[in-house]
């Protein structure tokens, strides 16, 4: 399966905790995506990490990838309760991890 | 960002009939949307890329005849799922890539629209 897979798969923190989720795959690629999605929603874009890049930042959100390793990390820095939800990865290939779901609690 | 539109929201209908749910790109032209089906709690798995102006591609395993897919404009792809049964009961999620977006490669997503199938 060229399915990309997160870890962990559920992850229960404080308000105002960071919180870490790492994401891998298993073909080349040119790009990872990040996407939230809120229960029963559609899925949000949150940040594109190109294959030559080793991190990027986007407010509070700060993605890293190792492509030797075929893995990439999503770090939410001061979670807030708005930030529960469910984390995916995607690859080039349109193909989605299982998610990580994130709760955070008040 | 680029918006995305799914119609409906939500959709229930009784075993045996056609159901059609539509995918708008709002403020962009969309040569290739794509079409994705998710089970509760799990990840999102892709059906089919649509292509406007010709015929989908699917992928293996997604059944052709059942899921048919029309993208006859830059901005519309509709998904019909025929002789509709309670196991097609999913959410629906449709992409579009903008291509002259300022990162080409993003997807933009629907908002989904959720079938049951009585």
């Amino acid at each position: 399966s060229q399915q990309g897979e997160e870890d962990p798969q559920a992850l229960s923190i404080q308000e105002g905790e960071n919180a870490t989720m790492n994401c891998s795959y298993k073909t080349s690629i040119n790009n990872l995506q990040w996407y939230r999605q809120n229960s029963g929603r559609g899925l949000v874009h949150l940040i594109l990490i190109r294959s030559n890049e080793r991190e990027k930042h986007s407010g509070r959100l700060r993605v890293t990838l190792d492509t030797s390793k075929k893995s990439s990390s999503l770090l939410i820095t001061a979670s807030r309760a708005a930030d529960t939800a469910s984390y995916f990865c995607a690859t080039t290939l349109l193909v989605f991890g299982q998610g990580t779901r994130l709760t955070i609690n008040p | 960002g680029a918006v995305v539109s799914q119609h409906p929201s939500w959709v229930i209908c009784k075993s045996g009939t056609s159901v059609k749910i539509e995918c708008r790109s709002l403020d962009f032209q969309a040569t290739t949307m794509f079409w994705y089906r998710q089970f509760p709690k799990k990840s999102l798995m892709l059906m089919a890329t649509s292509n406007e102006g010709s015929k989908a591609t699917y992928e293996q395993g997604v059944e052709k005849d059942k899921f048919l897919i029309n993208h006859a404009s830059l901005t519309l792809s509709t998904l019909t799922v025929t002789s509709a049964h309670p196991e097609d009961s999913s959410f629906y999620i449709c992409s579009a890539r903008d291509p002259a977006g300022q990162t080409g490669d993003t997807q933009y997503f629907g908002p989904g629209t959720r079938l049951t199938v009585l």
